[in-house]
């Protein structure tokens, strides 16, 4: 499978917990991006990455939220703490040096289920 | 601070009918628009852009400024079509899409 994949597929936590997620885009996208999707809502945008500089975070991404893309290929996203409101789907997508405006090719997401 | 706008949530038509999904948005700049679209059970996709003014599965979509709209169009849908679709912006300056709420198209038999 060439396209994004992201890991795990679901995850149940515990209120307080720490959870972090992974994203292994199209090998050869040097842009990735992490958005969330709660029910009945459109992908909210949280971080853009191009190679393993961090360029843009959206104001959604507060202090207990982290992502990293160390060596310009996978990324994670980390939440630290989880909160009832952090579930939601965590989707990645990746796009070529061309960038958005080419469009995004997204992975299957990660459900998160903070209990 | 920029929006995007699809006001009806749910469409259900017959195959072979004409569908029409709404899209407005709000950017003071030049927008560059995008539809998206989820199948059941699959990954969301890219449909088409407005900057590349191509039909796509039968889908079209034009730009009207003095609107403020990007409304997706199909003359007659087919079952198939049945899908979550997404209108999004490009923020300028940004790599960051501005989403809307979607909408559920359902194309019955």
């Amino acid at each position: 499978d060439t396209g994004v994949s992201q890991d795990p597929r679901h995850k149940i936590t515990k209120r307080g917990q720490n959870v972090t997620f992974r994203c292994d885009p199209i090998s050869e996208h040097n842009r990735l991006y992490w958005y969330r999707q709660t029910l009945g809502q459109g992908p909210e945008f949280l971080t853009y990455f191009q190679n393993e500089a961090q360029l843009e975070k959206s104001r959604l991404l507060s202090d207990r939220f982290s992502a990293e893309r160390p060596k310009g290929s996978f990324s994670t996203l980390e939440i630290q703490r989880t909160e009832q409101g952090d579930s939601a789907m965590y989707l990645c997508a990746s796009s070529s040096f061309i960038g958005t405006l080419y469009g995004y090719t997204f992975g299957s997401g990660t459900r998160l289920t903070v209990v | 601070a920029q929006r995007v706008t699809q006001p009806e949530k749910l469409l259900s038509v017959f195959k072979g009918a004409p569908v029409e999904l709404k899209c407005n948005y709000s950017y003071s700049g030049s927008p560059e628009l995008f539809w998206y679209v989820q199948y059941s059970r699959q990954r969301l996709q890219l449909l088409l852009r407005h900057i590349s003014r191509e039909s796509i599965k039968g889908f079209t979509a034009d730009l009207n400024k003095g609107e403020t709209s990007f409304h997706l169009k199909k003359p007659f849908a087919q079952e198939e079509d049945s899908a979550m679709y997404y209108c999004a912006l490009l923020q300028g300056g940004s790599e960051k899409l501005v989403f809307g709420k979607g909408m559920k198209l359902t194309v019955n038999p």
